[in-house]
């Protein structure tokens, strides 16, 4: 079965600094790979994913993530964050038929950030 | 293009009673799938239905069920209320091909 582990539980960064967020998954397959964002009390939103081919994604908001098949690892990068990226964050890896149906998330890292 | 719609937003109940949560997908997506969201066990994946008949299972009792209409609606029911149901409950509309899974703001389940 697979499984995502997101080792850190909380970070806080300064406004202006880098970020990357970790994560590690447990996969048979070729891994559908995903990571989400969350703010208080609502759903989730895609930031982005990875299927196949180039293994930097660019997703929305400045992030983009490296899938890493040696390391097991798809870790969330920016290289300047802002205050309004405080949230919780979700890597997720997708198993069955399009990759989307069944979703096996990490525990999630709360981001803090620091005027 | 509309989103993801729950309702109710939120819900108080009892323990031993049930509750039934209602869930629109996108138009046009067949698929649509639950999720529990608690503080300790994280986001943990309840079913997934699509064209009306459930298509995988998560490892939930049997007191969590759902159901899908033809215009893909679908609820999902959760019976003999207890304590630990409390959480927040997720569903995502699927597209019938790769791509991302579109959630809805989900619904806040407290159970006293």
């Amino acid at each position: 079965a697979q499984s995502v582990t997101q080792p850190d539980i909380h970070i806080t960064v300064s406004e202006g600094a880098s970020l990357e967020l970790r994560c590690n998954y447990s996969y048979g397959a070729t891994p559908y790979l995903f990571w989400y964002v969350q703010s208080p009390g609502q759903g989730l939103q895609l930031l982005l994913k990875y299927f196949s081919g180039d293994t930097l994604v660019q997703g929305i908001k400045g992030f983009e993530a490296e899938f890493k098949r040696s390391q097991s690892s798809f870790n969330l990068r920016k290289p300047s964050v802002h205050w309004s990226d405080a949230a919780e964050y979700f890597c997720a890896v997708g198993a069955s038929n399009f990759g989307n149906e069944k979703l096996t998330f990490g525990t999630g890292t709360r981001l803090t950030i620091i005027p | 293009k509309a989103g993801v719609t729950q309702t109710p937003r939120y819900l108080i109940k009892t323990r031993g009673q049930q509750v039934t949560l209602s869930c629109s997908p996108i138009s046009g997506h067949r698929s649509v799938s639950w999720y529990q969201q608690t503080p300790g066990q994280g986001l943990q994946f309840l079913f997934e239905y699509f064209s009306e008949t459930q298509r995988n299972k998560g490892n939930f009792p049997g007191r969590f069920s759902g159901r899908q209409f033809s215009n893909s609606r679908s609820e999902m029911n959760v019976s003999t209320l207890e304590l630990g149901d409390s959480a927040l409950y997720l569903c995502a509309s699927i597209p019938d091909r790769r791509g991302e899974a579109f959630f809805g703001q989900g619904t806040r389940l407290t159970v006293v």
